[in-house]
């Protein structure tokens, strides 16, 4: 198993740019995160979903968009890139409720300038 | 409404022990976690502990719950070098309507020789 993907690792974006972070996992879990990381504050909760086709805002939605049409994937869009938005972007999934694991890819460090 | 919260710097001499806190206000049953992010990594599972429990050892592993205090704690016998990461301690509810596993921001134990 591969565990949870994300792409691309590095981007570099330009005021206005838009793009899709790319989140793909193997575990047939049902649970997705999105979270951003930005120095001293933890992680804030984006979006997640429960299932395909079931997505729901975190504490930090404005700016960005998801879609889960399928188990495995669970892209984040950002829509107009703003330099508020650099940050480390984790995806993770989890199997459901109860005693598990949260299961986290490698990030995606962005920088928008 | 759950928070977590943990000091953001820990400083301790190679060999020592570390111990780092945690303090949770959920109030129903739920399981805690510990995580380890070391640099240019997601975040990775070290250990786990259920709220009905007081204490589990793993290996240089200790972790200890005060429910009474919602209190939790991790303590890392004989400090490496290679210990030096980020650590979270996350609460994840075990049953119920809630999906979203909160996390806090993270501790920085620095290991130095």
């Amino acid at each position: 198993n591969a565990g949870v993907t994300q792409t691309p690792k590095f981007r570099i974006l330009k005021i206005g740019q838009s793009m899709t972070l790319q989140c793909t996992q193997d575990m047939n879990h049902n649970y997705m995160y999105w979270y951003r990381q930005d120095p001293g504050m933890g992680l804030k909760l984006i979006y997640y979903s429960v299932g395909a086709g079931i997505t729901d805002k975190g504490e930090v939605p404005n700016g960005y968009n998801v879609s889960r049409s399928t188990t495995e994937d669970f892209p984040l869009r950002l829509e107009l890139a703003a330099p508020s938005q650099t940050s480390v972007y984790f995806c993770a999934s989890r199997p459901g409720v109860g005693n598990t694991e949260a299961f986290f890819g490698q990030g995606t460090r962005l920088t928008v300038v | 409404g759950e928070d977590v919260e943990q000091s953001l710097f820990l400083s301790v001499r190679e060999g020592d022990s570390s111990v780092i806190n945690c303090t949770y206000t959920d109030s129903s049953s739920t399981y805690l976690y510990w995580y380890k992010q070391e640099p240019g990594a997601g975040l990775q599972l070290l250990t786990y502990i259920f709220s009905n429990m007081d204490m589990k050892q793993d290996q240089r592993l200790t972790v200890l719950l005060n429910k009474k205090d919602k209190h939790l704690s991790l303590r890392i016998a004989d400090t490496q070098t290679g210990d030096s990461a980020i650590y979270f301690c996350a609460e994840h509810p075990a049953s119920g309507g809630s999906y979203i596993p909160t996390f806090g921001r993270g501790t920085s134990l620095i290991v130095h020789p």
